[in-house]
């Protein structure tokens, strides 16, 4: 059974800083990972999504990476924002299984 | 985009009634969509996968009499939360899965239902 792991559960940094969210995942038969925005009380937002054969994706600010063989994606957020503030959540998606496995996510703070 | 909507978004209840929360996509048709439970400051743990026309896949420990999903349409599943207690008080968020997008196994979630039970 795939376990999705997220390190760390919460993370306050000032407004600027650049900024390192982990993933990690037992099951590295992945046919993808995927990295969502959680606001408060909110649906998901996708951010970024990366194919097993690929190595990273980038969109704008945000750059995720991932590392099948070792079972572990980084999602790297530059020059950071108050408006960045929400959860951040990572899931996979095993094609055995058909279905989508969410960490339990990061908590991120941007202090301005 | 694809864009899945839920309805209501909040729903207090007394305990022993039963609530229905809608889940539907609304410019894409949806064979597949699926019922997510999320506790607070929790991850998503998938309920069930609905499937249009045909019986839910349950994950296991959810309780099928408990938790009803009825996918009639390729538009629309709802699932019902019959005699709802207060342990069942949770954000319900569902997704669907679109077989015209560009990546037929991605989902588009909607925006969430937060269940009160009193």
């Amino acid at each position: 059974k795939q376990e999705v792991t997220q390190i760390p559960a919460a993370l306050s940094v000032p407004e600027g800083e650049n900024l390192v969210l982990n993933c990690s995942f037992t099951d590295s038969a992945i046919y993808n990972l995927q990295w969502f925005r959680q606001d408060p009380g909110k649906g998901l937002t996708s951010l970024l999504l990366i194919q097993s054969s690929q190595r990273e994706q980038t969109s704008g600010r945000l750059n995720a990476s991932l590392d099948k063989s070792s079972g572990r994606s980084t999602l790297y957020i530059a020059a950071s924002q108050p408006g960045d503030s929400a959860t951040y959540l990572c899931a996979t998606f095993l094609g055995s299984a058909r279905q989508l496995t969410f960490g339990s996510g990061t908590q991120l703070t941007v202090l301005p | 985009g694809a864009v899945v909507s839920q309805h209501p978004s909040r729903v207090i209840c007394k305990s022993g009634t039963s609530v229905k929360i809608e889940c539907r996509s609304l410019d894409f048709q949806a064979t597949t969509m699926f019922w997510y439970r999320q506790f607070p400051k929790k991850s998503l743990m998938l309920m069930a996968t609905s499937n249009e026309g045909s019986k839910a896949t349950y994950e296991q420990g959810v309780e099928k009499d408990k938790f009803l999903i009825n996918h009639a349409s390729l538009t629309l599943s709802t699932l019902t939360v019959t005699s709802a207690h207060p342990e069942d008080s949770s954000f319900y968020i569902c997704s669907a899965l679109n077989p015209g997008s560009a990546s037929t196994d991605t989902q588009y979630f909607g925006p969430g239902t937060r269940l009160t039970v009193l």
